[in-house]
């Protein structure tokens, strides 16, 4: 039981590319969701899902898309990178029918230069 | 729109001493769950303690205690006997809705615990 992996850990991009963050977890977990880490700052959510092929927006959802096609993967896609978007992403999941028990991977340091 | 503050940020202890960390809530609804979380120097988000709005009695993990003052909207954690494992950054989050929700939370901007020897 890996829990929820995410990958990579470390990223450098130069701004203007894109890449994707990815999200796995192994639990059968219905929800699923994307927060970033400013520094200094708590967590903002981004996106979140509540099931394969059903993803809705956060706080922050600007510069950032994703897509569910399956229970178990959640990626974050970002389209065009900015310095502004320099963070630590973590993705999170949880049942459906147990809330309080919400499952964190162990963040992406994402660095836009 | 909902908030979370938490108005400390950083506080020190001494090794086996008890400490209250500070967080206040705004919300307008009546169902609602708040977390607390401890993010050590090796960044990983660990789950400490839940108090859902409904529940009666403060709720208690171990040496980790709410004391949850519904009608003052705040919950305030309390770490009993101090290790110096404890020193990390702690967050107060709220979530909407009881068991539901979304796994969609709102935290505040922590407060960051030292415990000196």
């Amino acid at each position: 039981n890996a829990g929820v992996t995410q990958t990579p850990k470390f990223q450098v991009l130069k701004t203007g590319q894109s890449m994707t963050l990815q999200c796995a977890q192994d639990m059968n977990h219905e929800y699923m969701s994307w927060y970033r880490q400013d520094p200094g700052m708590g967590l903002r959510l981004i996106h979140y899902s509540v099931g394969a092929g059903i993803t809705d927006q956060g706080e922050v959802p600007n510069g950032y898309n994703v897509s569910r096609s399956t229970t178990e993967d959640f990626p974050l896609r970002l389209l065009s990178a900015a310095p502004s978007q320099t963070s630590v992403y973590f993705c999170a999941s949880s049942r459906r029918t147990d809330g309080n028990t919400i499952y964190f991977g162990e963040g992406s340091w994402l660095t836009v230069v | 729109a909902q908030k979370i503050t938490q108005t400390q940020p950083g506080m020190f202890v001494q090794e086996k001493e008890a400490v209250t960390l500070d967080c206040t809530y705004d919300t307008s609804d009546q169902s609602y769950g708040l977390f607390w979380y401890k993010q050590p120097s090796s960044g990983e988000m660990i789950f400490l303690i839940y108090q859902g709005s409904y529940d009666e009695q403060n709720a208690t993990e171990g040496r980790y205690s709410l004391n949850f003052q519904k009608a003052r909207k705040s919950t305030n954690l309390v770490i009993s006997a101090s290790q110096l494992g404890d020193s990390a950054m702690y967050f107060c989050a709220m979530r909407e809705g009881l068991s539901g929700g979304y796994n969609k939370l709102i935290f505040g901007a922590g407060t960051r615990l030292a415990v000196h020897p």
